[in-house]
């Protein structure tokens, strides 16, 4: 059982290059999120998808673009990146979306660590 | 934006001391949620407790929130070189649309 699924875990740009990171989950989930985590900031929320052909901006969507493919994938894409965007980007899963009034327990994947010289 | 803030920043025991980090936050929440997270890998969900909850247990772990002070604590008892990690609150408010908003973190480090 899989679970989540990043690709790539490593990259390596240059600024004004773009590139899309890719998600997967395979446990059924409606909601799926993306965040990124820099050091003394957490986990900051990009971009979410409650549902299939929905999506939502979070905190800090500027720079960023996502696709929610179909249930199973949720891609996210910069443009044009910019040394700012030098992070660890994580996708995560729910079965529940954020509007749920219940409980909403994330499933995290592996983490892309993304550096843009 | 943070909600969560950990408490403290690191914090370094020995096998089979106790640890206990702290989570502070702002705004009215639905439910709160632990993390955890080993080295270059992503969180994992430890534990939740409801804002009509007081104390959580769960296995070596257990979990007290204070929602007078708008504050969590997260006991791990008997710790193990294996709990080193970083612990991470997480707060799910009860007037926005219920995203998880995550607190720094807090490093923990176990010595054998």
């Amino acid at each position: 059982n899989a679970g989540v699924t990043q690709t790539p875990k490593f990259q390596v740009l240059k600024t004004g290059q773009s590139m899309t990171l890719q998600c997967a989950q395979d446990m059924n989930h409606n909601s799926m999120y993306w965040y990124r985590q820099d050091p003394g900031m957490g986990l900051r929320l990009i971009y979410y998808s409650a549902s299939e052909g929905t999506t939502d901006k979070g905190e800090v969507p500027n720079g960023y673009n996502v696709s929610r493919l179909n249930k199973r994938e949720f891609s996210l894409r910069l443009e044009s990146a910019a040394p700012s965007q030098t992070s660890v980007y994580f996708c995560a899963s729910s079965n529940r979306g954020p509007e749920h009034s219940g409980a909403n327990v994330l499933t995290f994947g592996a983490g892309s660590r993304l550096t843009v010289l | 934006s943070q909600q969560g803030e950990e408490d403290p920043q690191a914090l370094s025991i020995q096998e089979g001391e106790n640890a206990t980090m702290n989570c502070s936050y702002k705004t009215s929440i639905n439910n709160l949620q632990w993390y955890r997270q080993n080295s270059g890998r992503g969180l994992v969900h430890l534990i939740l407790i409801r804002s009509n909850e007081r104390e959580k247990h769960s296995g070596r772990l257990r979990v007290t929130l204070d929602t007078s002070k708008k504050s969590s604590s997260l006991l791990i008892t008997a710790s193990r070189a294996a709990d080193t990690a970083s612990y991470f609150c997480a707060t799910r408010g009860s007037s926005n649309t219920g995203k998880l908003i995550f607190g720094q973190g807090t490093t923990l480090q176990v010595k054998p």
